[in-house]
């Protein structure tokens, strides 16, 4: 079955520290697609990545950049620099490719607070 | 280009009471989906449409709950009766067309409470 596992419900840092977010998955299928989204307090889900299973190497995208490891299963984000903007919750979400539905299976999310 | 628009943003409700949620997604999307987001948890699927056409529902209270996008473009969610236990945010989301390779893009919610 898909799972997708975020360890971390809150991470709290003071502005222009770095921060990763960690994004643990589970798939028995070999064509996937891993996504991360923003959450504001707003509520909205902002799209930030999507990357698909064959393709291994690291993005970057301004201040941030996302690690795809196929042999740990996960695939983190890091934020440099961060500012009190970012404050949001992030969600990693799984999706197969080529089932019934692209239905996307979230995590439950790790809320970042960074602080002036 | 406009993004997925949901209304109303907000709504309070009893128990037992009915209630309505609209969406439109961005246009020329072909595929649109309604997410159930509880608070402290990640979004989850409640029903997804293929232009006017069910994808899946598995996930859908039917007892209570139902769903329509008759001319393929805007939907509406109906609860009917609402239960304390559907007070969460409805997420309607759109992408181009069906594939787990598309991207979903999300309206800002609607957030309800039934008392």
């Amino acid at each position: 079955a898909q799972k997708v596992t975020q360890a971390q419900t809150e991470i709290s840092v003071v502005e222009k520290e770095d921060v990763t977010l960690d994004c643990v998955y589970e798939t028995r299928d070999t064509t996937y697609y891993l996504f991360w989204y923003k959450q504001p307090p707003s509520g909205e889900l902002v799209f930030l990545i999507r990357r698909n299973s064959f393709d291994e190497q690291n993005e970057i995208s301004g201040r941030y950049s996302w690690n795809f490891q196929k042999s740990t299963s996960s695939f983190n984000f890091t934020i440099t620099a961060s500012q009190v903007v970012d404050s949001a919750v992030y969600f990693c979400a799984l999706s197969e490719y080529g089932g019934a539905t692209n239905k996307l299976i979230f995590g439950t999310g790790t809320l970042l607070a960074v602080q002036p | 280009e406009a993004g997925v628009a949901q209304s109303p943003r907000y709504k309070i409700i009893e128990k037992r009471q009915s209630v309505a949620f609209w969406c439109n997604p961005i246009s020329g999307h072909a595929t649109l989906y309604w997410y159930q987001q509880i608070l402290g948890q990640g979004p989850k699927l409640l029903i997804q449409f293929q232009n006017n056409g069910v994808v899946d529902d598995s996930q859908l209270p039917k007892d209570r709950f139902s769903a329509e996008r008759l001319k393929g473009v805007d939907s509406t969610l109906k609860i009917q009766p609402a239960k304390l236990e559907d007070s969460a945010v409805y997420l309607c989301a759109s992408s181009l067309s069906w594939g787990g390779q598309e991207t979903q893009y999300f309206g800002p919610g609607t957030r309800l409470l039934v008392l």
